[in-house]
């Protein structure tokens, strides 16, 4: 069953660095994620899609603080240089035949 | 800048129904699978259905399936959601989304609408 993990909360110093994952299930390894951003009130925004081998393309306007890796079933976003706006729920989302599916949340924190 | 903007919801009684608009611009509507996540007040996202470019492809989740229908009419650059059946629980904000792939239906969203609210209650 294809599932994604994800801690539910997660905080960090302003102009810090935070790595928030998402765990794929066993056995699906090889499978790409996207991740979004949701600010409080609004809706979602795609921030990247992020493939098995750590490469991975932003959407419009993600500025260079936002990155992703990869390794085994663990999918990382990494936010540096934090800034308040960055406090926010970020979900990461990946399909498989017949579903997407998505992980609970990471809510962000920004101390 | 591609736009998906989402219209429909209100308040309906359990059991009645309501249909669900999004209208898109700024792309080739007609070239990209689109799809209807919801999110429950306080609760995280959820992937309701999602539709080829072509109509020819549907999927639901099992939450869903027998009660919603997904369409297109890509003459309109419209997609909808028809809810029949409604359940206090189908009570969520309802967004569309954009697939990114023009080849896959099921694939990442790299875009997304403002929402629209769904309330069901008597």
């Amino acid at each position: 069953q294809l599932v994604l993990t994800q801690s539910p909360s997660a905080s960090a110093s302003l102009g810090a660095s935070v790595k928030l994952t998402c765990t794929l299930s066993s056995g699906h390894s090889s499978y790409a994620i996207a991740w979004h951003q949701q600010q409080p009130e609004k809706g979602p925004r795609y921030l990247m899609k992020l493939n098995s081998d750590g490469s991975h393309s932003k959407g419009d306007g993600i500025p260079d603080r936002f990155s992703g890796s990869s390794s085994g079933t663990e999918r990382y976003l990494t936010i540096s240089s934090l800034r308040s706006e960055d406090e926010a729920d970020y979900y990461c989302q990946t399909w498989g035949t017949g579903i997407q599916v998505f992980g609970g949340g990471t809510k962000l924190t920004v101390l | 800048e591609v736009q998906l903007l989402d219209s429909g919801g209100g308040l309906v009684q359990p059991g009645g129904s309501l249909r669900l608009s999004c209208a898109a611009s700024q792309f080739t509507f007609s070239s990209y699978a689109m799809s209807w996540v919801r999110q429950a007040p306080g609760k995280g996202l959820e992937w309701v259905s999602s539709i080829s470019g072509t109509s020819g492809s549907t999927y639901y989740a099992d939450s869903v399936k027998g009660r919603f229908t997904i369409s297109r009419d890509n003459s309109k650059n419209t997609l909808y959601l028809q809810m029949d059946s409604l359940r206090a629980e189908d009570t969520a904000a309802y967004y569309c989304a954009k697939g990114q792939s023009g080849t896959y239906v099921l694939y990442s969203f790299d875009y997304w609408g403002q929402g629209t609210l769904v309330t069901v209650s008597s």
